[in-house]
């Protein structure tokens, strides 16, 4: 089957940093997204992740191991605009079908 | 960059009605177009996968008489919500796949369904 599982809410102050974790079993991972969601709006594309390792841009950063299944986002220098929801999605391609499956999303308070 | 409209970006209707919302690629063409809906406080969940002059591939658990979904060309695909309920009043949100790179789905803004 499919599973994402990510925190549901987490808090940070502004500048600080900040870890969203996301673990995934899925049938066939092709690449893991992560998106940005301000309330009412659609995802905004973040990064993307298929091989092992570390993708940074700018202050933001994230890291894929595919033999553990998990994900995680980095977000540095904390700004208040950042409060957002953070959703991990996993590219899933099992013979013809290629399609995005979303984790739960992760909400994201940043305070002053 | 890439870009992805919806119309209408929120929408009242009656339950027992039907709606249509569309989502177009503004700028590049699209094989691929993907619908989602998100209730509340929940994340995107797949409701249709629609390729360009063939039929759309629903998600187990939905409806395909009630949620028909036409790709007629590589710029527009449409939901219609069919004999609406409140239970379907949800933000609808649509996504399209620029053919010429694969792994990135561009997202609609969103269409705001309210049954009453």
């Amino acid at each position: 089957g499919q599973n994402i599982d990510q925190p549901t809410e987490m808090t940070a102050t502004e500048g600080a940093i900040v870890q969203i974790n996301c673990t995934y079993q899925t049938s066939g991972f092709n690449g893991l997204f992560w998106y940005q969601q301000h309330a009412g709006e659609a995802p905004t594309f973040l990064s993307y992740n298929v091989l092992d390792g570390l993708e940074e841009k700018g202050r933001f950063s994230s890291f894929l191991s595919r033999s553990k299944g998990y994900s995680y986002l980095l977000l540095k220098e904390l700004q208040m605009k950042d409060s957002a929801s953070y959703l991990c999605a996993v590219r899933d391609r099992v013979g013809n079908t290629d399609k995005l499956i979303f984790g739960t999303g992760t909400r994201l308070q940043v305070f002053p | 960059g890439a870009v992805v409209s919806q119309h209408p970006s929120w929408v009242i209707c009656k339950s027992g009605t039907s709606v249509k919302i569309e989502c177009r690629s503004l700028d590049f063409q699209a094989t691929t177009m993907f619908w989602y809906r998100q209730f509340p406080k929940q994340s995107l969940m797949l409701m249709a996968t629609s390729n360009e002059g063939s039929k759309a591939t629903y998600e187990q658990g939905v409806e395909k008489d009630k949620f028909l979904i036409n790709h007629a060309s590589l710029t527009l695909s449409t939901l219609t919500v069919t004999s609406a309920h409140p239970e379907d009043s949800s933000f609808y949100i649509c996504s399209a796949r620029d053919q010429r790179i694969t792994y990135e789905q561009y997202f609609g803004p969103g269409t705001r369904l309210t049954v009453t």
